[in-house]
Order: C-alpha cells, then sequence, then structure tokens
C-alpha cells in the first residue's frame, strides 16, 4: 500500500531534550515535505527536499533540521525544542519536482514541549 | 507577499443543499492550486487540482472547483451535500515562478452538514 509513514505519532518531552521524527514513503517519490499545524493558521511549511541531498526552508524553518540522505526518507530534527514548538506535524511527498503533483500525506505527528 | 485565504472559519450547510467553501490566492506566476480534506486524527486528503486548461475541475467525492483567473479565486462545490462530507478543508497553492518547493496553505475550513 502507497503511503507516508510519520514515527512518533504522539510525544510529550521536554524543553531542550533533541528529539526526531522519522518521515518514510514507499511510492519512490523525489519531493517531501515537512508542515507544522496550529489552530487557525492552517499548515505552514517547515522544510522541503526536491530530492536527495537537496533541502531549502519553507515558511518557518527556525530551531528544525531535517536531513535527506535516501529518497524514502525525511526526518524532521528538533535539536532543542521549546514550548512554542508544540504542535500537529504532518510529512508529505509527491511525486517528480515541478509542483503539479498532489502531495500524500502522513497521519501526523503530535508532539507537546513542556 | 504570496498567500492564501479561506475567509470562512467555518461552513453550515443542510443536508442535500449545494455547498461552496472559498478560497482567494495571491502568488507570482500562474499558480497550482488544490483542495485537500482533513478527517479527524488523520493527515490530507488530496481533492482536486487546477493546473492547466478548463476553468471546472472535478475531482473525488462529487466535488468540484471553479478557477477565476481575473478574482484570483479557486472555490470548492458540491451540489448536494452529505452529513459525511463534515470535515476540516485546506485550500494551498504552489508557485510556480522561482522557487517551485513552496506550498502554501490557506488556514482552513470546517464545513459542517447537517442532517
Amino acid at each position: 500500500e502507497a503511503q507516508v509513514t510519520q514515527n512518533p505519532r504522539y510525544l510529550i518531552t521536554v524543553t531542550g531534550k533533541k528529539l526526531t521524527v522519522t518521515c518514510s514513503q514507499n511510492m519512490n517519490h523525489e519531493y517531501m515535505s515537512w508542515y507544522r499545524q496550529d489552530p487557525g493558521l492552517g499548515l505552514r511549511q517547515i522544510y522541503y527536499s526536491m530530492n536527495v541531498e537537496v533541502t531549502d526552508k519553507g515558511d518557518v524553518p527556525e530551531g528544525y533540521k531535517v536531513s535527506r540522505k535516501e529518497k524514502r526518507n525525511f526526518p524532521l530534527i528538533l535539536e532543542s525544542p521549546s514550548p512554542n514548538q508544540t504542535s500537529l506535524y504532518f510529512c508529505a511527498s509527491s511525486q517528480g519536482t515541478g509542483g503539479n503533483q498532489p502531495q500524500h500525506f502522513g497521519d501526523g505527528t503530535r508532539l507537546s514541549i513542556l | 507577499a504570496q498567500s492564501v485565504a479561506q475567509p470562512e472559519d467555518q461552513v453550515n450547510v443542510a443536508e442535500g443543499n449545494p455547498l461552496t467553501v472559498k478560497c482567494t490566492y495571491s502568488v507570482s506566476g500562474n499558480p497550482y492550486l488544490f483542495w485537500y480534506v482533513q478527517y479527524p486524527n488523520r493527515g490530507l486528503q488530496f481533492l482536486l487540482k487546477y493546473i492547466t486548461g478548463d476553468n471546472l475541475v472535478k475531482g473525488s467525492y462529487g466535488f468540484e472547483a471553479e478557477f477565476n483567473k481575473s478574482q484570483t479565486s479557486f472555490h470548492l462545490k458540491k451540489p448536494s451535500a452529505l452529513v459525511s462530507d463534515s470535515a476540516l478543508y485546506f485550500c494551498a497553492v504552489r508557485v510556480t515562478r522561482g522557487n517551485t518547493g513552496k506550498l502554501i496553505f490557506g488556514q482552513g475550513t470546517t464545513l459542517q452538514v447537517k442532517p
């Protein structure tokens, strides 16, 4: 089954404790992206990757890191999480890099930073 | 600045009535436009897209959307709403000039269909 898998689905942690949210897709998609969803703000793009070893900032990259060493994986790293990063996070992927293909989303990761 | 606006936080309709969820955008160049739906505790699901061509596009679950270049709008419509259509709907724009990796979402509109 074609899917985007995020782990963990839920995480409660404390300020400053490094964490990684994994994202994996099995569709051989070139494009992958991370978003955060906050009430009243919709989804905001954190980082995206057009292909392996190619990443770029979205609209809200501060406090986050990503890497794309393999085509299928695109982990999101919070080196020193803070309470304002408490949010619902989504990973997505799409075919090609031209932008005309829809994105496939994971089911989300709810992070709570205390 | 590039942006997408969904002017209504919530739309309420009765089952069987037509529905419209509004979206306007402001981007440079010719945009690629998308609608997604989100059910509770799930990721977004693709409904339909406009890339080029016919201004009326048809998508999943009987939804359609009309692209209006002069009004920079891309409203989502359905002739007859179902209770199961109740969900959170997002309009999104992919820029086509310059940095084509960026995707901009509206803030979302909750659709409530009452029996």
